[in-house]
């Protein structure tokens, strides 16, 4: 079973366009991560957040927490093509990792 | 490269059949993860070793085994296959909370 759901599940935007991505979990966790995926390939980490941080950046990602309302959220600044893949959220709970079904980003040049 | 590698990237083989996929993990990492990422189920937790020992295990069907050997590297057999094993089998090492997966062995099953 998915511990974390995505919302949207798919995402349009224009290169240069900030894309912004929610993820709700359910049950308690000690770190959410983020991973992107390219077409059914390997899933590359992007960024952890543990349970006690709220808001952490990399890069052009910035990700926030909110364990009382149990969601996440991710923000990817000045959009490129080479953003367009698969972005799952997955929260760490006792040494197990639970994908959520992911959002397609699209980046339209 | 995550340095995570997996053999083989493809399989195809039929119903009934057994087959052992291999990961060899980042040098120094003593995790090994098994996941299944399939059309209608997702990203899939199945199993978690810790160096050589069997530490979590998630939804992983009585068919399917793994283990991880002295030098690390771990296999995952599945056997008996049906049609709905076919998926994308990855493999993750973690240095402690970060996973870094492999790129994946497709499996088919006909």
């Amino acid at each position: 079973s998915q511990q974390g759901e995505e919302d949207p599940q798919a995402l349009s935007i224009q290169e240069g366009e900030n894309a912004t991505m929610n993820c709700s979990y359910k049950t308690s966790i000690n770190n959410l991560q983020w991973y992107r995926q390219n077409s059914g390939r390997g899933l590359v980490h992007l960024i952890l957040i543990r349970s006690n941080e709220r808001e952490k950046h990399s890069g052009r990602l910035r990700v926030t927490l909110d364990t009382s309302k149990k969601s996440s959220s991710l923000l990817i600044t000045a959009s490129r093509a080479a953003d367009t893949a698969s972005y799952f959220c997955a929260t760490d709970f006792d040494y197990k990792l639970s994908f959520g079904a992911g959002t397609t980003v699209t980046v339209r040049a | 490269d995550s340095g995570v590698t997996q053999t083989p990237k493809h399989l195809i083989t039929a119903t009934g059949q057994r087959v052992t996929l291999r990961c060899s993990p980042r040098s120094g990492d003593l995790s090994v993860y098994w996941y299944q990422q399939s059309l209608d189920q997702g990203l899939q937790f199945l199993i978690q070793y810790y160096n050589g020992e069997e530490r979590a295990k998630g939804n992983i069907l009585e068919r399917f085994s793994a283990q991880q050997f002295p030098d690390l590297h771990s296999e995952l057999n599945l056997s008996s296959l049906e049609l709905g094993d076919s998926a994308l089998y990855f493999c993750a090492s973690s240095d402690g909370e970060t996973q870094y997966f492999g790129p994946g062995t497709r499996l088919l099953v006909l």
